[in-house]
């Protein structure tokens, strides 16, 4: 089945640091991809979604310069965290829909645990 | 904002069926409804998914009313690995763009 690695799994940062997440389609190729954030006990919020090769689409009060979204191929979409604060620590989720059609579904990474000390 | 609302909680026993409603009555024609659960700290998990007609899979069952303002998902044996928040989400589109937006979903418990 489809498959989607996300990179790293977690990550402690320090207050004004950058991370940046990776999120690869392994046996597919994904024209789009989602990232989500979770806080506890929450559901996941769309952040963006992003499209190969264009400029993501932000989600209202989602701050673009604060989290940049890469997708420069067709398997590989990153988040970079800029400028890191405690209140950015959250579960970060990548999703990508397969290129072939949405019928394929949509298949989510195995999140990233960000925590800005 | 999510289509869709979902009891916070259910309960279920083991071997049991387990049936998980969803309404969705603003539902649009061409709009699809995805299934997924998340299991603690990790990625939501694919199960189903549907337009109008009924579907089944190996993991599960989706029934949808006529109307489409509503569905079922059905896991035949649950196990107490079932034990997980279950989304219902509507595919929508906006600005162009596709969205799967999740709800607060049903947190799913099935007791031995």
């Amino acid at each position: 089945g489809a498959v989607v690695s996300q990179h790293p799994s977690w990550v402690i940062c320090k207050s004004g640091t950058s991370v940046k997440i990776e999120c690869r389609s392994l046996d597919f190729q994904a024209t789009t991809m989602f990232w989500y954030r979770q806080f506890p006990k929450q559901s996941l919020m769309l952040m963006a979604t992003s499209n190969e090769g264009s400029k993501a689409t932000y989600e209202q009060g989602v701050e673009k310069d604060k989290f940049l979204i890469n997708h420069a191929s067709l398997t590989l979409s990153t988040l970079t965290v800029t400028s890191a604060h405690p209140e950015d620590s959250s579960f970060y989720i990548c999703s990508a829909r397969d290129a072939r059609g949405w019928e394929k579904g949509y298949t989510f990474g195995s999140g990233t645990r960000l925590t800005v000390v | 904002d999510a289509k869709t609302t979902q009891p916070t909680s259910m309960d279920c026993a083991e071997g049991r069926a387990a049936n998980l409603p969803c309404n969705h009555s603003t539902i649009s024609g061409n709009e699809y409804v995805y299934w997924y659960r998340q299991i603690h700290s990790q990625g939501p998990q694919y199960i189903i998914h549907g337009l109008k007609n009924n579907e089944t899979n190996e993991m599960a069952s989706l029934i949808i009313t006529e109307d489409r303002k509503s569905s079922t998902l059905i896991l035949p044996h649950a196990t107490l690995r079932d034990t997980a928040v279950y989304y219902c989400i509507v595919r929508t589109y906006q600005g162009g763009s596709e969205k799967l937006v999740f709800g607060k979903g049903t947190k799913l418990t099935v007791n031995p």
